[in-house]
């Protein structure tokens, strides 16, 4: 148990709808990740926040947006929802921080998008 | 731009064999973190190894070894003594210094199979 955990674990859908991922990081770590995994590929970096502020962006949609919560929990929110969308979303955390920084990710379960 | 490449997108082991999957990088950097995960058909993302570049002794993890080659940039990961539960999505990453701290760029990955 990597102490990531991240809900729905499967969520099936139709094109054009909107949906949320949740993420709750590992206790005492400040930054979180979204990945993307399609089908047989590797992981793509969505966005990472810090302590609530976004800190990076890789190859998200315009699509879709994330936010971090006071509580450091976070949610990756997808919309207008495409085929093309259906994959893997991990969410990882990290210490996020200089002093503690091991460069280990610690991954959720991921949540499973299947849109129809 | 860090890369990080895998060449070898399927391999397969007999069980008890010894196996090696290759990973090369490239980066400016110069202290760094490497990693290996593993992702067995659960999904879930595993952290199964990390090295730390300016460490000349090569990091070991019970039958998981790897042989880091900094100036040929390379990292690759032995699987000694294969067992069927090593069978999975191995990943190669590296850390991404030229966006945030703590974001990792993940390899294409090998498809390992562990044969009985």
């Amino acid at each position: 148990d990597s102490g990531v955990t991240q809900t729905p674990k499967h969520l099936i859908t139709a094109t054009g709808q909107r949906v949320t991922l949740r993420c709750s990081p590992r206790s005492g770590d400040l930054s979180v990740y979204w990945y993307q995994q399609s089908l047989d590929q590797g992981l793509q970096f969505l966005i990472q926040y810090y302590n609530g502020e976004e800190r990076a962006k890789g190859n998200i949609l315009e699509r879709f947006s994330a936010q971090q919560f006071p509580d450091l929990h976070s949610e990756l929110n997808l919309s207008s929802l495409e085929l093309g969308d259906s994959a893997l979303y991990f969410c990882a955390s990290s210490v996020g921080s200089s002093g503690g920084y091991t460069g280990e990710l610690f991954f959720g379960e991921g949540s499973r998008l299947t849109v129809l | 731009a860090q890369t990080v490449t895998q060449s070898q997108p399927e391999m397969s082991v007999q069980e008890a064999e010894t196996v090696t999957l290759s990973c090369t990088y490239d980066t400016s950097e110069n202290n760094y973190y490497l990693f290996w995960y593993k992702q067995p058909p659960s999904r879930q993302m595993i952290l199964v190894i990390r090295q730390e570049a300016y460490k000349q002794q090569n990091a070991t993890e019970n039958r998981f070894s790897v042989n880091f080659q900094k100036a040929a940039k390379s990292f690759s990961l032995k699987i000694s003594d294969s067992q069927l539960g090593d069978t999975a999505m191995y990943f190669c990453a590296f850390p991404n210094y030229g966006g945030s701290q703590g974001n990792l760029i993940f390899g294409k990955g090998t498809k390992l199979s562990v044969k009985p």
